[in-house]
């Protein structure tokens, strides 16, 4: 079936390195990509998001790049930090007439001091 | 802006018995979302209401699951009757238009049922 899937389950970084979080969707329909933070005990927050009619869209430290010829998404942060220690998730919107956003697994952030 | 606010943050409650989780969307939002969070499955999208009506409640994984949203401002997602398996955390999120914009999230409520 369709899924929204990641590459590692697992990132370990060092403090101040850049850190590259992959993740591949199976649905060329998909117009809309969001990228989240989960920490501990807390909801999904947003970091940032692109349309399907970019290739690159760039944050505070964070730049989503979208690749529609292989369908696959990714997350840099810049000088990774502790306080980015998280697991994050990419998502896409499914539906072209309204909002259903499917999550991926998941990847764990860890940093390394 | 208080955000997606959610009660209780846990339930704990036993095998047969009716969980009531409710949610309250951020101001001015117009869609509403009920998710849930295990490890094994990850995030599912259960219900997704536009303008207080359910658009899609394909992901509601069986009929003890019921969700209702009676006002722009509040929305339940009930369980009855509550299986151990129904253990998670369910996330509720609300967003502006509803489409291409991005959820906000609540917090969740950790659901252990025994």
């Amino acid at each position: 079936g369709e899924s929204v899937g990641l590459h590692l389950p697992t990132l370990s970084v060092q403090e101040g390195d850049n850190s590259i979080i992959n993740c591949a969707y199976s649905n060329s329909a998909s117009d809309y990509f969001i990228w989240y933070k989960q920490e501990s005990g807390k909801g999904p927050q947003f970091i940032i998001d692109i349309r399907s009619n970019m290739d690159k869209r760039q944050g505070q430290r964070v730049t989503v790049l979208l690749n529609k010829t292989v369908k696959h998404l990714s997350l840099q942060i810049a000088a990774t930090q502790p306080g980015d220690s998280a697991v994050y998730f990419c998502a896409e919107n499914r539906n072209a007439g309204a909002s259903k956003i499917i999550f991926g697994s998941g990847t764990r952030l860890s940093i390394r001091p | 802006d208080a955000g997606v606010i959610q009660s209780p943050r846990h339930e704990v409650t036993e095998m047969g018995q009716e969980v009531t989780l409710r949610c309250k969307p951020i101001s001015g939002h117009n869609s509403l979302f009920w998710y849930r969070q295990t490890m094994m499955r990850g995030l599912e999208l259960l219900i997704y209401f536009n303008n207080n009506v359910p658009i899609d409640d394909s992901g509601m994984p069986e009929d003890r699951f019921s969700a209702k949203m009676p006002n722009a401002s509040f929305s339940t997602l009930k369980i009855q009757p509550s299986e151990p398996r129904d253990s998670a955390v369910y996330f509720c999120a609300s967003s502006f238009e509803g489409r291409n914009s991005p959820l906000h999230f609540g917090n969740g409520t950790r659901l252990t049922v025994t």
